[in-house]
């Protein structure tokens, strides 16, 4: 059973409006999360992480927001850029950098 | 340009038949990891090598082996290459932090 899930495979967003990707993990004992972009026929590339000691992280355009209680982190993508077109992976790891569990992802379609 | 090197990139494999994905850093990163990705399923962990000579079984190892040739090399191994392991292949490495640098993938059909 997958302990990270993103329930939304795909989400379309106007150009200059905000994206908001969700994530829902099961595994109580995770304390940090990641968040990768993928664009096709090339690897992930690192976004922006988020420690179990904050509840929100912010690099530029990017947020991402960590709700314990709920088991639920969310990235926020403000303002919205075609280029930002993407498949989005949440992933988590308890207390083992060398162990990230990957959400199945979310597509990003950013129009124009 | 400085990153991880993944080869090959496209490969179709019988039923039964061996191969190696090779993978190859040069950041001179310490931990390196080999994920299996299905749609549906996001990136699943095969193996991982958290420093040169010792490798660990991750999420789904099975019907995969490893080998750390040295710091800068990991390479991944089917045996006998089942249609279940049709799949794109990532290898990953990170130096001393949570960030992963991941190669431009593998694609493997087995017929």
């Amino acid at each position: 059973d997958q302990q990270v899930k993103q329930n939304s495979p795909s989400l379309s967003v106007q150009e200059g409006r905000i994206s908001i990707l969700n994530c829902d993990y099961t595994n109580s004992m995770f304390d940090y999360f990641l968040w990768y972009k993928k664009y096709p026929a090339e690897g992930p590339t690192f976004l922006i992480s988020i420690s179990s000691i904050k509840d929100k992280n912010e690099d530029g355009r990017f947020t991402v927001f960590l709700n314990k209680s709920a088991k639920h982190l969310s990235l926020h993508i403000v303002p919205s850029q075609p280029g930002d077109s993407a498949v989005y992976f949440c992933a988590a790891s308890a207390n083992n950098f060398n162990k990230f569990y990957f959400g199945s992802g979310t597509k990003l379609n950013v129009k124009p | 340009n400085a990153g991880v090197t993944q080869t090959p990139k496209f490969q179709v494999l019988k039923t039964g038949q061996s191969m190696t994905l090779q993978c190859a850093q040069d950041m001179n990163h310490n931990s390196m990891y080999w994920y299996r990705q299905d749609p549906g399923m996001g990136l699943r962990l095969i193996y991982y090598s958290a420093s040169e000579g010792t490798t660990d079984k991750g999420e789904v190892p099975n019907g995969y082996n490893v080998s750390r040739l040295n710091k800068r090399e990991f390479s991944l191994r089917l045996e006998s290459a089942a249609p279940s392991q049709t799949s794109v292949y990532f290898c990953a490495s990170r130096s001393s932090f949570h960030s992963y640098t991941f190669g431009s993938g593998t694609r493997l059909t087995v017929v």
